[in-house]
């Protein structure tokens, strides 16, 4: 079946330093890959998005690369700052629809 | 422009109530979906509606589950005799098109407590 694994948290680091969340994913077929945030009191938004294997995915200074030949997803910044404390969720969606299947979520803490 | 919208944001409810989830989407959006997410874990998928068709149900948990989408607008997902284990946060998430690596924008979610 299709499934995401994502590291668990919480992910606690200082201010600047740099960031990676694991994600692996097992699916049937082509997926697109997702990382979707959540900031604390406020509902689940698109952070980047790969459609198909090499693509790379980055907005606010977040990068992730879609690798077909590790199924990976993962998530990196490189000077992380304190907006930045929110849950990460990693997601695939695969066939003709766009039903997303989501990993667990990691919490990621940033202190000054 | 406006976002979906979820109402009520919060709902207590006794357990044998049924309770109705209302989502508005974004203006023009095609499909809707409805997710369950427990406190710790990700979202589940629920149900998927193609404008007012309902294409996918497989995430509905049984028989006390349904959704519908008369107008291919608005959504409303009702449960009927609620039970404790129903208790979770309800999101509604719509999208432009509906194939693979649309974007889904998400709702504020209700917040459902069964009591």
């Amino acid at each position: 079946g299709n499934s995401v694994t994502q590291m668990e948290g919480p992910v606690t680091l200082s201010e600047e330093a740099f960031l990676t969340i694991n994600c692996t994913y097992t699916a049937t077929g082509y997926p697109s890959l997702f990382w979707y945030v959540q900031y604390p009191g406020e509902g689940l938004q698109l952070l980047l998005k790969a459609t198909k294997a090499d693509d790379k995915g980055s907005n606010k200074g977040f990068e992730a690369t879609y690798r077909k030949e590790t199924t990976s997803f993962h998530l990196e910044k490189g000077s992380v700052q304190v907006s930045d404390s929110a849950v990460y969720f990693c997601a695939l969606s695969v066939g003709g629809y766009n039903k997303l299947i989501f990993g667990a979520g990691t919490r990621l803490a940033v202190h000054p | 422009g406006a976002g979906v919208s979820q109402s009520p944001r919060y709902k207590v409810t006794k357990r044998g109530q049924d309770v109705a989830l209302r989502c508005d989407p974004i203006s023009g959006h095609v499909s809707l979906y409805w997710y369950r997410q427990a406190l710790g874990q990700g979202p589940e998928f629920l149900t998927y509606f193609n404008y007012e068709a309902q294409q996918d149900k497989s995430g509905l948990p049984n028989d006390r589950f349904s959704a519908e989408r008369p107008e291919g607008s608005i959504s409303t997902l009702t449960i009927q005799r609620t039970e404790q284990r129903d208790s979770a946060m309800y999101r509604c998430a719509s999208s432009q098109g509906g194939s693979g690596g649309d974007t889904q924008y998400f709702g504020p979610g209700t917040r459902l407590t069964v009591l």
